[in-house]
């Protein structure tokens, strides 16, 4: 069965340091694709960045980035030069099949981020 | 371009109610998912559309609960009747799976109380 773990229910990181939020997860599909979202407190869950199993290259979009250890089936969510308003709960999920495939996310329980100032 | 719609955004109700949640999806998106958040439970799947037609509604909680999609635009999750530990955070989201991603983008949520 799909499985995702987030280890981290909380994480402290300094402003402008980056932070990695990990996220494990199990599968017996060759063929899924990773998620992360933000959820800050005022509740709507943001897409962050995707991690396809097939891709070759880990994932950047902006400061985020997806340290993608395939054997070692984890997809950390690393933020660089962390702001304020990085704080939230960030959620890690997955998705069984292709991309061409609509199929539901299994999320993890969240890691909860507050940045210092 | 609308996100996610969702109605309403808070709901107080007694147990034994019936309770109607409604989701408008984003234009052109073909695929139609409800989640329910706990924090006992976390983000869970309860039942998503594909083309309109339920593909998995495994993760409904009871028969209680139903969920309809009459049509490309609109969705509704019923509970009758409902009781208190149906209290949760309900979210509809909506993908296209002609996306580069297919990823899923969330509606604002409608806050459930059942009292």
């Amino acid at each position: 069965a799909q499985k995702i773990t987030q280890t981290q229910p909380g994480m402290f990181v300094q402003e402008k340091e980056a932070v990695t939020l990990d996220c494990t997860y199990d599968t017996s599909d060759p063929s899924y694709g990773l998620f992360w979202y933000k959820q800050p407190s005022s509740g709507e869950m943001i897409f962050l960045i995707y991690q396809g199993s097939y891709d070759q290259q880990n994932a950047t979009e902006g400061r985020y980035s997806l340290n993608f250890q395939k054997a070692r089936k984890s997809a950390n969510l690393v933020i660089s030069a962390s702001q304020l308003g990085d704080s939230a709960m960030y959620f890690c999920a997955m998705r069984e099949g292709g991309n061409n495939q609509g199929g539901k996310l299994i999320f993890g329980q969240g890691t909860e981020l507050s940045v210092k100032p | 371009d609308a996100g996610v719609i969702q109605s309403p955004r808070h709901e107080v109700t007694e147990m034994g109610q019936e309770v109607t949640l409604r989701c408008k999806p984003i234009s052109g998106h073909n695929s139609l998912f409800w989640y329910r958040q706990t924090m006992m439970r976390g983000l869970e799947l309860l039942i998503y559309f594909n083309n309109n037609v339920p593909i998995d509604d495994s993760g409904m909680p009871e028969d209680r609960f139903s969920a309809k999609m009459p049509n490309a635009s609109f969705s509704t999750l019923k509970i009758q009747p409902s009781e208190p530990r149906d209290s949760a955070v309900y979210f509809c989201a909506s993908s296209k799976t002609s996306g580069v991603y297919n990823e899923q983008f969330f509606g604002p949520g409608t806050r459930l109380t059942v009292l």
